[in-house]
């Protein structure tokens, strides 16, 4: 078993739908991070948080550290929003370590 | 201020050949990571470099895998000899700090290796 487990693995939304990807871990972390990968393209941090929720623009994460879930969530999605979504986990103890998860593929259409 | 920079931006090579992969992390960063990301998984960290000394190299496949980082700013990643299943892309990250708690890593565009 993955330390770091998303689902969905692919998502396929309309246009102007609220998406929700969800990230569940199992082990002590000190910080969550969602990061987003276009194709062909480097990986950009969307957030980095180590409790309850933080919102930019559209995108809104949030953190249970009790159940050790977060979840990220896109209101009122647009086609450039079709990207990979990953979330990883920076472990107690070895604090600038990311774990990975398999990233959840997003493709929003018309 | 400028990004992590990588390059080549792909490259595509023989099994048996050797490749090597530049990163040029953000200005003051102290500390860089090389990922392998293979095509439907998340990145792998190959190794962690704080200024030029490597603080994790557990996942390096040191049979054919070297990075360096001389002076602590510019680093390689070199593969000698490439495998089928080295094929996957080459992630460059640098972060201004180590060991705190929060720590944002900033990723280079990457680099994608096909070995035929």
């Amino acid at each position: 078993k993955n330390e770091v487990e998303q689902s969905p693995q692919n998502l396929t939304a309309q246009e102007g739908e609220f998406i929700t990807i969800n990230c569940s871990y199992s082990v002590g972390i000190s910080a969550l991070h969602w990061l987003q990968q276009h194709p062909g393209g480097g990986i950009v941090s969307l957030f980095m948080l180590s409790s309850g929720k933080k919102k930019h623009g559209r995108l809104i994460a949030t953190i249970n550290i009790q159940e050790k879930h977060s979840s990220l969530h896109i209101t009122a999605s647009h086609p450039r929003d079709s990207a990979v979504y990953i979330c990883a986990v920076s472990n107690t103890g070895t604090a600038s370590k990311l774990t990975f998860g398999t990233g959840t593929r997003l493709q929003v259409t018309l | 201020e400028a990004g992590v920079a990588q390059s080549p931006r792909y490259k595509i090579i023989e099994k048996r050949q050797s490749v090597a992969f530049w990163c040029n992390p953000i200005s003051g960063h102290a500390t860089l990571y090389w990922y392998q990301q293979i095509l439907g998984q998340g990145p792998k960290l190959l190794i962690q470099f704080q200024n030029n000394g490597v603080v994790d190299d557990s996942q390096l496949p040191k049979d054919r895998f070297s990075a360096e980082r001389l002076k602590g700013v510019d680093s390689t990643l070199k593969i000698q000899p490439a495998k089928l299943e080295d094929s996957a892309v080459y992630l460059c990250a640098s972060s201004f700090l180590w060991g705190a708690s929060y720590n944002e890593q900033f990723f280079g565009p990457g680099t994608r290796l096909t070995v035929l």
